[in-house]
């Protein structure tokens, strides 16, 4: 275990559902990530939140809401996506989001969307 | 746009062999590198990471950078059979997005 949690491990939703990922660290960190990981693709970074403050939105389409209402934990928010957002969803956190060598992942959310 | 490129594999070798990882990338201003572990169904694991060209030894494993040819390579040595998994290549420049490779897949085979 990294001390990084995400729920749920797997999600299968319909284009026109609404859900939730949720992801809580309990290292003590205050620098929290999304990443997406595609089959064949490079892992993608999406969003980066220091301090609760969103930093880095890598052009990531408004279907996809983060949130972070602390430090500790981060969400992300999903609402009428398409079937090519099927992807693991990963989150990471770091002390600050300048200490990148000090990332660590959780398990990762597996989501299709049908 | 940024590009970091790895050889998709799998890359075989024998127990005990010296495994070899490359990895190139396009943008000049990169300053930071990092190779990730991540076996089949989990998720990344940062194994090393190096700022300065030359090489940076952390047990069995060696991370190499020049610059100059924009290219970071890791090094296996003794390689076990439970080093088999994929090895993702990570820059990152003056932004605080890094840029990862496809990955490499790694078998080390008794």
């Amino acid at each position: 275990e990294t001390g990084v949690t995400q729920t749920p491990r797997h999600l299968v939703m319909g284009m026109t559902n609404k859900k939730s990922l949720k992801c809580e660290q309990h290292l003590g960190h205050n620098a929290m990530y999304w990443y997406k990981q595609s089959a064949k693709k490079p892992l993608e970074l999406m969003f980066v939140y220091n301090f609760k403050e969103q930093t880095e939105n890598n052009s990531v389409p408004s279907r996809f809401s983060p949130e972070c209402p602390n430090s500790s934990h981060l969400f992300l928010h999903l609402h009428t996506l398409q079937p090519e957002d099927s992807a693991l969803y990963l989150c990471a956190s770091s002390q600050d989001r300048i200490t990148l060598y000090e990332q660590y992942f959780g398990p990762g959310t597996r989501l299709t969307v049908t | 746009q940024k590009e970091v490129e790895q050889n998709s594999g799998p890359l075989s070798v024998p127990e005990g062999a010296i495994a070899s990882l490359n990895c190139t990338y396009s943008d000049r201003g990169s300053q930071s590198f990092f190779w990730y572990r991540q076996y089949s169904g989990k998720s990344p694991e940062l194994i090393m990471f190096i700022y300065s060209n030359g090489d940076k030894e952390d047990g069995r494993f060696t991370a190499q950078l020049n610059k100059a040819s924009q290219y970071v390579s890791l090094l296996i040595r003794d390689s076990q059979p439970s080093d088999s998994a994929t090895y993702l290549c990570a820059v990152k420049g003056g932004s605080y997005i890094p840029t990862f490779g496809r990955g490499t897949s790694l078998i080390v085979h008794p």
